[in-house]
């Protein structure tokens, strides 16, 4: 089976960059996806395609690749980006999640 | 613009069934791949089902031969018939859209216990 590596948690003070990495066999050959979750809101994905921001996601965040690790990097991180963070690829037929970062921003 | 409403999430005891519904809108159903995503209270999260446009269908293990994921058409939404249910099927469950990006609903929570 497919497994997906993140830091259970990051933390940053405000306006600090924030790096969250993801590691595994799969993505070497398949997209990640950066998904953001917060309490009570409807989940959002930041960064699909490893590295494309979808509208509406502010220019803070941006996702690069490097053979088996991908890292989301949040420039300047502000504290409503506070949140928990999930990498997640295609694999057969299934998603593959990360376990999840939480990333504190204070 | 993309919408996805779950609903459907109730208490309930184990061996019972129960059908969640994700209705869409801005976009159709059958013409996208449609996943079930489901997160355990405090957990991580984890893949349920697919149905592609063609309406085949995919499992994971822990939920093979107990959940069924459809589509209608006509209402633009999708179903997700849980049976024989388990203590270890609570959580959030989640409809998603697959496509660039995907889009994910708000979630519906399942209960399972006696």
């Amino acid at each position: 089976s497919y497994e997906l590596t993140q830091p259970s948690s990051v933390s940053v003070s405000p306006g600090q960059t924030a790096r969250i990495t993801c590691s595994g066999d799969v993505l070497a050959t398949e997209y990640t996806r950066w998904l953001q979750q917060k309490p009570g809101q409807a989940p959002v994905v930041v960064i699909y395609k490893d590295s494309d921001r979808p509208s509406g996601i502010p220019e803070r965040f941006s996702g690069s690749s490097s053979g088996t690790t991908v890292t989301l990097t949040i420039s300047g991180a502000q504290v409503e980006d506070e949140a928990d963070y999930y990498c997640y690829s295609a694999a057969d037929n299934n998603w593959v999640f990360g376990g999840g970062t939480k990333l504190t921003v204070l | 613009e993309v919408q996805l409403v779950e609903s459907g999430g109730a208490l309930v005891q184990p061996g019972v069934s129960l059908r969640l519904s994700c209705a869409a809108s801005g976009f159709s159903v059958s013409s996208n791949y449609m996943r079930w995503v489901r997160q355990a209270p405090g957990k991580g999260l984890e893949w349920v089902s697919v149905i592609y446009s063609d309406g085949s269908t995919s499992y994971a293990d822990s939920v093979k031969g107990r959940f069924i994921v459809s589509k209608d058409k006509s209402k633009n939404t999708l179903f997700l018939q849980m049976n024989s249910l388990r203590a270890e099927d609570t959580a959030v469950y989640y409809c998603a859209r697959e496509g660039d990006p995907d889009y994910w609903g708000q979630g519906t929570l399942v209960t399972v216990s006696s």
